[in-house]
């Protein structure tokens, strides 16, 4: 089946400090892809959907300067979190789908963000 | 707002027996439903999708079940095993929206041996 891969798997920083997130679709074109944050048993948190060679849409209450997001190509999708705080410390996951809805969504291995 | 709700406690069963898992929702009108297995620190895996004109679909030892009129779906693992243990999610999807998924909380499933 189609895969997306994420990177890094996790990753640990300092107050202030900004940290990019990288999903990929392997084999096959996303242009869209979405980006979820979890928090510890619950439920996965719709941030954006990123559109490639356009700019992302986000959801409500999710801060755009905060949470920036590329789609530079139809296979490479990124989160850079800015300025990071321990609040966002999350996992954080991305998606992809072959084709429009009705079908399956592939999701990245996500990406443990620990801010300290 | 809208609003899903699945089991927040988790399930315990013993091997061999059905899991029956729930999923309402609430001021949402979903084009399909889609159910997702997520294993500690990974990504969530799918499993099944349904559509709103759909009553049921199944899938091996997995049956889906859903019901617009109610703004339920159930999830049935038949024949459990171990190795079902994991946290499974239903999600929310509308025509049009390229798969962008609102998702429930969750129920931790855990069989026992």
């Amino acid at each position: 089946g189609a895969v997306v891969s994420q990177h890094p798997s996790w990753v640990i920083c300092k107050s202030g400090t900004s940290v990019k997130i990288e999903c990929r679709s392997l084999d096959f074109q996303a242009t869209t892809m979405f980006w979820y944050r979890q928090f510890p048993k619950q439920s996965l948190m719709l941030m954006a959907t990123s559109n490639e060679g356009s700019k992302a849409t986000y959801e409500q209450g999710v801060e755009k300067d905060k949470f920036l997001i590329n789609h530079a190509s139809l296979t490479l999708s990124t989160l850079t979190v800015t300025s990071a705080h321990p609040e966002d410390s999350s996992f954080y996951i991305c998606s992809a789908s072959q084709t429009g809805g009705y079908t399956e969504a592939f999701f990245g291995q996500g990406t443990r963000l620990t801010v300290v | 707002s809208q609003k899903i709700e699945q089991n927040s406690e988790a399930l315990n069963i013993q091997e061999g027996k059905t899991a029956t898992l729930t999923c309402n929702y609430t001021n949402y009108s979903p084009a399909y439903l889609q159910w997702y297995r997520q294993d500690p620190g990974r990504g969530p895996v799918f499993l099944l999708l349904i559509r709103e004109n759909e009553k049921e679909k199944r899938k091996e030892r997995l049956k889906v079940t859903f019901d617009t009129t109610l703004k339920q779906s159930l999830f049935h693992i038949t024949a459990s095993q171990p190795a079902d243990s994991a946290t499974y999610l239903c999600a929310l999807g509308q025509s049009g929206g390229y798969n962008k998924l609102i998702f429930g909380a969750g129920t931790r499933l855990a069989v026992h041996p």
